[in-house]
């Protein structure tokens, strides 16, 4: 599976948009991106994956390039709850999911 | 609706003693499990995977195991727990070959 890097940690002000990045250079043509978050003590929770498409859903926005090098995660209006870790992962069905050190992301009030 | 629980959710435990963690699943058939292993302060390191009953592959040799004894049922065992078994362990499942990840509560072991 394609390796991703992310940025150890990000701030965002209360009730602005979050935008997380993630690089994926090496992404083949048919692995997916998921997205997860992990809060302080607690198992990590899935938030949004996607191919090729942009996709939205009731936690977030999720933008792929049009290359698929690359992806951002958006929370339109973060709250103090979205302080977490956040995980970009590239995997191909049937593979298995690999954490790596995330996002840690501080929403700041 | 699909549930995972595993317990206990606290462990404290001298160096030297057994262990077992367990995980059960409720509302999904045949559903691939996971090991993952927290280390204070580190990222999720995938220990074992299941896809079906007795079926278990291992990612990093160490002195745990696990075992798969129904569909829905996955244990982490150890015979004799070392410092460095302490972390947090997060039991999951996912639809065979499809689809998220979907953690449980989590084991907080302590080992001293």
């Amino acid at each position: 599976d394609a390796k991703t890097t992310q940025p150890p940690s990000m701030d965002c002000a209360e009730g602005r948009a979050a935008n997380l990045p993630c690089n994926h250079s090496t992404i083949s043509g048919n692995e997916y991106v998921y997205w997860y978050r992990q809060i302080h003590s607690q198992g990590p929770q899935y938030i949004i994956h996607g191919l090729k498409n942009n996709e939205t859903n009731e936690m977030a926005s999720l933008i792929i390039t049009e290359d698929r090098k690359s992806s951002t995660l958006i929370l339109p209006h973060a709250t103090l709850r979205d302080t977490a870790v956040y995980y970009c992962i590239v995997i191909s069905t049937g593979n298995q999911f690999y954490f790596g050190t995330g996002t840690s992301l501080t929403v700041i009030p | 609706s699909q549930t995972i629980h595993q317990w206990p959710a606290t462990l404290v435990q001298p160096v030297g003693s057994p262990l077992s963690l367990e995980c059960t699943v409720e509302g999904t058939s045949n559903p691939n499990l996971y090991w993952y292993r927290q280390a204070a302060g580190r990222g999720l390191q995938l220990l074992f995977y299941s896809v079906g009953i007795g079926q278990i592959s291992s990612e990093v040799p160490q002195n745990l195991s696990a075992s798969r004894p129904q569909d829905r049922q996955f244990i982490l065992s150890s015979k004799k727990l070392l410092l460095s078994d302490s972390g947090f362990y997060l039991c999951a499942w996912r639809r065979q070959n499809t689809g998220e990840l979907f953690f449980g509560e989590g084991s907080r072991l302590t080992v001293l």
